[in-house]
């Protein structure tokens, strides 16, 4: 079974901090992803990429970088973070015709 | 563009009966997957089950089964013999053959509560 590791769990920081999500995937999957999770909302697209040194651009990129340095490892980035990113992340990874294998998630928090 | 709309935003049922769940799509596509997910009280995202378009049987993996109507681009989620650890909110979604990099597109999520 695919397994999908983010870190941290948890996360504060403030306004105009400096925050990276972790993401790693152990299953040799091509493609991984970044979803945000918001009441009203929805699961929505940031970033995905489909391999090492590839970033695609989502649905709602603003305010975030990504990172995909190895196969393995795919990396959120919020440079100046604002209480609007407040939210639960989800990093996932899959092939292309595979169903999408998500992480437990990272609960990030804006003051 | 590709749209996933779940129009039940909440669903009781009574430990032991069956719940029905309702998904309509939109997709340029003639190549397309669909999934259903559940997310538990923890937030955990689990895989549940898949359709592939070209597909005629409905699939079915344990107590989960799913009522594909392509003409209607419905696809129903279909839990028998419900336990309370069903409950828990349930996605659907979609992945488009041309647009497969992309991952899914979900619907907003439906919400069943499982009571003894």
């Amino acid at each position: 079974e695919a397994a999908v590791t983010q870190s941290p769990r948890n996360k504060v920081t403030v306004t105009g901090g400096n925050v990276t999500l972790s993401c790693r995937q152990t299953n040799s999957h091509n493609y991984m992803y970044w979803y945000r999770q918001d009441t009203g909302h929805g699961l929505r697209l940031i970033h995905y990429s489909y391999g090492a040194g590839n970033l695609q651009i989502g649905d709602v990129p603003d305010g975030y970088k990504a990172t995909r340095t190895t196969q393995e490892d795919f990396f959120l980035l919020l440079e100046l973070a604002s209480p609007s990113q407040t939210s639960l992340y989800f990093c996932a990874s899959s092939d292309a015709s595979t169903e999408v294998f998500f992480g437990k998630g990272t609960r990030l928090t804006v003051v | 563009a590709q749209k996933v709309t779940q129009t039940q935003t909440s669903i009781s049922v009574v430990e032991k009966t069956t719940v029905t769940m309702d998904c309509v799509y939109e997709t340029r596509d003639s190549s397309y997957f669909l999934f259903w997910y559940k997310q538990t009280a923890s937030g955990e995202i689990v895989f549940l089950i898949r359709q592939d378009s070209y597909k005629k049987e409905n699939a079915t993996v344990g107590h989960y089964s799913l009522n594909f109507q392509k003409p209607k681009s419905s696809i129903g989620l279909i839990i028998t013999a419900t336990q309370i650890e069903d409950s828990a909110v349930y996605f659907c979604a979609m992945r488009e053959w041309d647009n497969y990099a992309q991952g899914l597109t979900f619907g907003l999520g439906t919400r069943v509560s499982v009571f003894p």
